[in-house]
């Protein structure tokens, strides 16, 4: 049961306009989400983070935006660079199982000059 | 800060070979230290996680005699993959975290393992 769903495989966006990634959730007990970027050959690297007791979280080109009665929640990139071009995992996690991560599958975001 | 160092980061091995990989937490101290594995265009599954000084917790499906962690100090843990066969290879991931609060996990560059 994949308790966290990236459905868009991939993105492509424009230089310099928004780009914007998607990610639902399934379990109400989560109460910590973030968001890593991955560059092929590399680990992930934390971007931003939002808890459960917010609904903006906002550091310089990225926000997140999380609805808990949607189970859902969002990364907005503005202005998009050719830069972000990586892979975009959302995670998300709960104090009940000791933080652990679950991650989605993931969303390959190009960005076009 | 938060640097996390995972070494080696490519190994080709013969089948039956074990092979351990170090995941080393630079500039802080990691009380829990994770260990992921990723399939090609999958997310990273969980295998385990690993706290100083005690025995790491696995994953559901995830073979202990397999994968054996270790996590002597606070900056450094251990995966071995004993006997290692071709179905085997993969991406291997770890993480470290400082505290068991809401601290995001910092990641290693992964190592790719190939069993010939």
């Amino acid at each position: 049961d994949q308790q966290v769903k990236q459905n868009s495989p991939s993105l492509s966006v424009q230089e310099g306009r928004i780009s914007i990634l998607n990610c639902d959730y399934t379990n109400s007990m989560f109460d910590y989400f973030l968001w890593y970027k991955k560059y092929p050959a590399e680990g992930p690297t934390f971007l931003i983070s939002i808890s459960s007791i917010k609904d903006k979280n906002e550091d310089g080109r990225f926000t997140v935006f999380l609805n808990k009665s949607a189970k859902h929640l969002s990364l907005h990139i503005v202005p998009s660079q050719p830069g972000d071009s990586a892979v975009y995992f959302c995670a998300a996690s709960a104090w009940e199982y000791g933080n652990k991560l679950v991650f989605g599958a993931g969303t390959i975001l190009r960005v076009k000059s | 800060g938060a640097v996390v160092s995972q070494h080696p980061s490519w190994v080709i091995c013969k089948s039956g070979t074990s092979v351990k990989i170090e995941c080393r937490s630079l500039d802080f101290q990691a009380t829990t230290m994770f260990w992921y594995r990723q399939f090609p265009k999958q997310s990273l599954m969980l295998m385990a996680t690993s706290n100083e000084g005690s025995k790491a917790t696995y994953e559901q499906g995830v073979e202990k005699d397999k994968f054996l962690i270790n996590h002597a100090s606070l900056t450094l843990s251990t995966l071995t993959v004993t006997s290692a066969h071709p179905e085997d290879s993969s991406f291997y991931i770890c993480s470290a975290r400082q505290d068991r609060t809401n601290q995001p996990q910092h990641f290693g560059d992964g190592t790719r393992l190939s069993i010939l």
